[in-house]
């Protein structure tokens, strides 16, 4: 049972923006939450780190934000290729990193 | 070419062990810590620990912990993960991943463990 708490599902039309949850406890939602997606039979990709930054090469329709123990990842301008699973996961100290359940985004 | 290489699918009896490898390549091995998160079928990810390649030092998620051991070889920048006492629930692709800071920054292809008798 994870300690983190995603919405299962999420969808919007293209164009449009979708927010994803990710809500925990203040010591499992700290500065160092993490957003990765994942296409079906594919290997995770980093989104997002330390709950605002974008890699380089990440489009900059993909963001973060955090407000007390919930982090947010939104997705604007939603484009067909976004739709895959979203997880958030969270480094919680001690060596120790935590995945949420994932989210589902569907691009309508 | 910076990227890590994964050993092939494994079908394994209830009871019995795997072992999974994960080579690193086109970096400095000590420099990154690699870590392994599994995904069941239909299910999401799961951070079962990591192996500090400097030192060898591990950390699991509690989780695992008697249950999984984590390797390295230097030589030849190889991390190695072996999991026994398998059961049916450990069915799952298996991913070796590094950490850059704290973030997940390249993963291996994955590997698919079948436990099944």
């Amino acid at each position: 049972q994870s300690a983190l708490t995603q919405p299962p599902s999420a969808s919007g039309s293209p164009g449009q923006s979708v927010t994803i949850s990710c809500t925990g406890t203040s010591s499992d939602v700290g500065g160092y939450v993490a957003w990765y997606q994942q296409h079906p039979g594919k290997a995770p990709k980093l989104m997002i780190y330390e709950v605002t930054r974008r890699p380089s090469g990440v489009p900059d329709r993909f963001s973060g934000s955090k407000s007390g123990n919930t982090a947010s990842l939104t997705v604007s301008g939603l484009q067909a290729e976004d739709e895959a699973d979203y997880y958030c996961c969270s480094y919680t100290g001690s060596d120790s990193y935590v995945f949420g359940p994932g989210t589902k985004v569907t691009v309508l | 070419q910076v990227q890590l290489v994964q050993s092939g699918a494994e079908v394994k009896k209830p009871g019995a062990s795997v072992k999974l490898s994960c080579r690193a390549s086109g970096y400095t091995f000590s420099d990154n810590y690699i870590h392994w998160v599994r995904q069941a079928p239909g299910q999401g990810l799961e951070w079962m620990g990591l192996i500090k390649p400097s030192g060898g030092s591990t950390n699991f998620a509690q989780k695992f912990q008697g249950r999984v051991t984590m390797t390295r070889d230097t030589s030849t920048s190889t991390v190695y993960m072996e999991v026994s006492s398998l059961r049916s629930e450990d069915t799952a692709v298996y991913y070796c991943t590094r950490t850059v800071g704290s973030r997940f920054d390249l993963w291996g292809q994955g590997t698919l463990v079948t436990v099944s008798s």
